[in-house]
């Protein structure tokens, strides 16, 4: 169960567009659709914001977006709003019934 | 108001055990597979293990197979981790979370309790 790499911090200001990747290999990400994002407050819980590599739940603004090439996903925040610095965790399916997370990217807001 | 609700964590000795507990309110618990993730203080997030929405399939990660257990009780809306034989490093805030469907267990997490602290020590 290796884990995802992910950068550990990424940074943008106030309006403009950050990409946050997640690395893993052709038996995880690049093999299935099952990556999710989450977005995480300090001394909160995590709070899901794409699931099934582009999908996003009811209530998540649609300045959070998802994609995926070959065995690399993006979580892409656009219009970036003070209130989004956190730190940010990709989650993959593995097979062999497990999950693999990535260690997390801190946005920060500048 | 649908929400999770975990308890149980502790301080606890290495070689020792705990019982955690997390509640579920609001939806129809039997319907949806749920999942423990774990996060040591400082760190990321950890999967620990998953359950089915009936209960009959559950999934462990390698760092806790053999000494952690997960079962739910659909009649009372609750999700357990019986966690034995603890180790410093199984010290961290656990999570319930809930999954979309009944068995898909990985799709996302779409709900998450406030966690409950797990503290291994001598």
């Amino acid at each position: 169960q290796s884990a995802l790499t992910q950068p550990p911090s990424a940074s943008g200001s106030p309006g403009q567009s950050v990409t946050i990747s997640c690395t893993g290999t052709s038996s995880d990400i690049g093999y299935y659709n099952y990556v999710s994002w989450y977005q995480q407050h300090p001394g909160k819980a995590p709070k899901l914001l794409i699931y099934e590599v582009t999908k996003r739940p009811s209530g998540v603004p649609d300045r959070f977006s998802g994609s995926k090439s070959d065995n690399t996903a993006s979580l892409t925040v656009s219009g970036l709003q003070a209130e989004d610095e956190a730190d940010y965790y990709c989650i993959s399916y593995e097979g062999s019934k497990t999950l693999v997370f990535g260690g997390g990217t801190k946005l920060t807001v500048l | 108001e649908v929400q999770l609700l975990e308890s149980g964590g502790d301080l606890v000795q290495p070689g020792g055990s705990l019982r955690l507990s997390c509640a579920a309110s609001g939806l129809t618990f039997s319907s949806y597979s749920m999942t423990w993730v774990r996060q040591a203080p400082g760190k990321g997030l950890q999967w620990v293990s998953s359950i089915s929405g009936g209960g009959g399939t559950t999934y462990y990660s390698d760092s806790v197979k053999g000494r952690f257990t997960i079962s739910r009780d659909n009649s009372n809306n609750a999700l357990y981790l019986q966690m034995d034989r603890l180790r410093a490093e199984d010290t961290a805030v656990y999570y319930c979370a809930k999954t979309f469907t009944s068995t898909m267990w990985y799709r996302g997490f779409d709900l998450w309790g406030q966690g409950t602290l797990v503290t291994v020590s001598s």
